[in-house]
């Protein structure tokens, strides 16, 4: 079965440089989310997308944006990158239904190393 | 406010033995929903399995199942007959959205070491 797809699997930038992560839900899947998992750390919800529109906000820096398209992949744009941004980034996707969201599956994540 | 508190940084476990991890969980609301997560050296997030607040009976997925004890706020998760592929970190986590992984609030984490 598909799943969720992320690319890249890894990235390097230097600091203050830019960069888009891109996610790919599950087929019929109308809802994404982003999660952001530092070294050693737990993961922590940014933000999530349903139909296009912004669903809720986490703790996502003002430097970074994100956007759901019409063919449902996401994208989260990060700017002024900063070492501490180095992280693995997850895309998750699921599907509202009238009782509720079907359970969510991850991506393999993106791999993000700010130098 | 919502919280997840996994006390066991690391647990091992005999192959083919069963193994408890525990996870503890506090929130004010009265619908949520309690996912397991697992994730393995190669850093992708594997759901496992989830219980919802309303939900009677225990939630099973083959070898895991998920022991609901909602009076005392813990939701642990059980794995039957360990395998050596079971090493990994697990995450307890928990929403107010009852599914999908909207505002997921995880837990430190568990890491399983399965020895043969």
């Amino acid at each position: 079965a598909a799943g969720v797809i992320q690319s890249p699997r890894h990235l390097i930038k230097e600091k203050r440089e830019t960069a888009t992560l891109k996610c790919y839900p599950i087929p019929r899947h109308d809802t994404v989310y982003w999660y952001q998992q530092g070294p050693g750390q737990d993961p922590q919800f940014l933000i999530s997308f349903y139909e296009k529109m912004q669903s809720d906000k986490g703790s996502i820096p003002d430097r970074f944006s994100a956007q759901q398209f019409s063919d449902y992949h996401s994208e989260l744009n990060m700017s002024s990158l900063e070492l501490g941004d180095s992280a693995l980034y997850f895309c998750a996707s699921s599907s509202a239904t009238p009782s509720g969201n079907t359970e969510a599956f991850f991506g393999q994540g993106t791999r993000l190393t700010v130098v | 406010a919502q919280k997840i508190t996994q006390t066991q940084p690391g647990m091992f476990v005999q192959e083919k033995e069963a193994v408890t991890l525990d996870c503890t969980y506090d929130t004010s609301d009265q619908s949520y929903g309690l996912f397991w997560y697992k994730q393995p050296s190669s850093g992708e997030m594997i759901f496992l399995i989830y219980q919802g607040s309303y939900d009677e009976q225990n939630a099973t997925e083959g070898r895991y199942s998920l022991n609901f004890q909602k009076a005392r706020k813990s939701a642990n998760l059980v794995i039957s007959a360990s395998q050596l592929g079971d090493s990994a970190m697990y995450f307890c986590a928990m929403s107010s959205d009852q599914t999908g992984a909207n505002n997921l609030f995880f837990g430190t984490g568990t890491r399983l070491t399965v020895i043969p």
